[in-house]
């Protein structure tokens, strides 16, 4: 069983389009984040919640989008796609808030914005 | 801007050779550091979490130490094998909380 899931896996679109990630963690974790590799291969926070509550928000646009229905997911919206949102994302979980535990990562997401 | 920084950034080991590599970050307001093995085409997934100055934790033919003080960790692989080649990444945790900054990565290709 994926502990960590995410939908889709590839993710072609165009520009101005609306889309959405989805990421899934059947590990009973608290804690769900969503980062982004950006173009030097570099993981980055985008967001992270706590439980349905959100309590990381880095310096991201405001068209992405997150949303938490439950603990288990946490998915990922963006809107009026632009050609540098391409990059690979990756939903991640842990335990609990607490840097001390470990977190959790998902196959990740590659968008692909034309 | 925190900078973790890891070096080198690729490195080529020859199998049954032991190797290690650097993650370097500012000292002040350490909270954590987790390293992460990282191989193609999969997810990051973790190796240890450090906490305490002079921790070393070991994993298999996989160790790692920590200096606080000075601000850096050393990841060290023991009788290289062709499976130990992934991207190991470093991460750290400021305060208390759970937001991982990471390092570049190194890039281990162990050679048959």
């Amino acid at each position: 069983d994926t502990a960590v899931s995410q939908t889709p896996k590839y993710l072609v679109t165009q520009m101005g389009n609306d889309k959405s990630i989805k990421c899934e963690q059947n590990l009973g974790h608290d804690t769900m984040y969503w980062y982004k590799q950006d173009s030097k291969k570099f993981l980055k926070i985008m967001f992270s919640y706590n439980n349905k509550e959100l309590i990381i928000n880095e310096t991201v646009p405001n068209r992405f989008s997150p949303k938490s229905p439950d603990k288990a997911h946490l998915n990922l919206h963006i809107n009026s796609l632009e050609l540098g949102d391409s990059a690979v994302y990756f939903c991640a979980s842990s335990p609990l808030t607490s840097g001390y535990n470990e977190q959790f990562f998902g196959p990740g997401t590659r968008l692909t914005v034309l | 801007i925190l900078n973790v920084e890891q070096s080198p950034q690729s490195l080529h080991v020859q199998e049954g050779d032991s190797t290690n590599f650097t993650c370097s970050f500012p000292s002040s307001n350490f909270y954590a550091l987790h390293w992460y093995r990282w191989e193609t085409a999969k997810s990051p997934e973790a190796l240890f979490v450090m906490t305490l100055n002079g921790d070393e934790k070991k994993k298999g033919r996989i160790s790692a130490t920590l200096n606080t003080k000075e601000g850096y960790s050393y990841l060290y692989i023991k009788g290289s094998q062709p499976e130990d080649s992934a991207t190991y990444l470093c991460a750290l945790i400021k305060a208390a909380g759970n937001k991982l900054t990471f390092g570049g990565g190194t890039r281990v290709l162990v050679k048959p």
